[in-house]
């Protein structure tokens, strides 16, 4: 099973909510990734964790909080966005991270801040 | 940094050949990767090449590695119109994916 799952499939939130988006792998990948990807741009690598350790965080805004609860589970809590924030919010997994592994990606969250 | 650059755009038509061309400046990393997405969808690793091969062929794939002019290239034997994509080439150096701009692959029936 090669499959990384991301819930819900589309958001919209106003900037003063609060909610989270999901990612899940049974691969056993110790490596989780969140991605930013505009439309007709490639992705931006947003945090990375490694055993469920955050080891990168791209200078990322504070309103983008990332949790990693166990080895298969990713969360991405978002507060007080703004609407330049509206994109496609991908997760990642890899066997592990950094060298050279494959990263395999979700099927990405459409998230609207109006 | 590193850097991968790739054209933005290519048309062909159904059952043509198509080739996807992408320059990488890192050139210590052990595999070099494409993915896929179609529209509204993740990214679908589609395939990848060792670095110290120059050919990799899998079905209607064929990638190209020349190493000496930091080049890789993804051809698509009889385009079809669900090969409709962007095509992102992707470098892993330094451990994070450095991703390409993509390719928007046009197919007309």
């Amino acid at each position: 099973d090669t499959e990384v799952t991301q819930t819900p499939k589309h958001l919209v939130m106003g900037m003063t909510n609060k909610k989270s988006l999901k990612c899940e792998q049974h691969m056993g990948h110790r490596a989780m990734y969140w991605y930013k990807q505009k439309a007709k741009k490639p992705p931006e690598l947003m945090f990375v964790y490694s055993y469920e350790k955050l080891s990168i965080n791209e200078s990322v805004p504070s309103r983008f909080s990332p949790e990693c609860p166990n080895s298969s589970l990713l969360n991405l809590h978002l507060h007080a966005l703004q609407p330049e924030d509206s994109a496609l919010y991908l997760c990642a997994s890899s066997p592990t991270s950094g060298g050279d592994h494959e990263q395999y990606f979700g099927p990405g969250t459409r998230l609207t801040v109006t | 940094g590193e850097d991968v650059e790739q054209s933005l755009f290519l048309s062909v038509r159904e059952g043509d050949s198509s080739v996807i061309n992408c320059t990488y400046t890192d050139s210590s990393s052990t595999y070099l990767y494409w993915y896929k997405q179609e529209p509204g969808a993740g990214l679908q690793l589609l395939t990848y090449i060792f670095s110290n091969m120059d050919m990799k062929q899998d079905q209607r794939l064929t990638v190209l590695l020349n190493k000496k002019d930091k080049h890789l290239s993804l051809r698509i034997a009889d385009t079809q119109t669900g090969d409709s994509a962007i095509y992102f080439c992707a470098d892993p150096g330094a451990g994070k994916l450095i991703f390409g701009q993509g390719t928007t692959l046009q197919v007309k029936p």
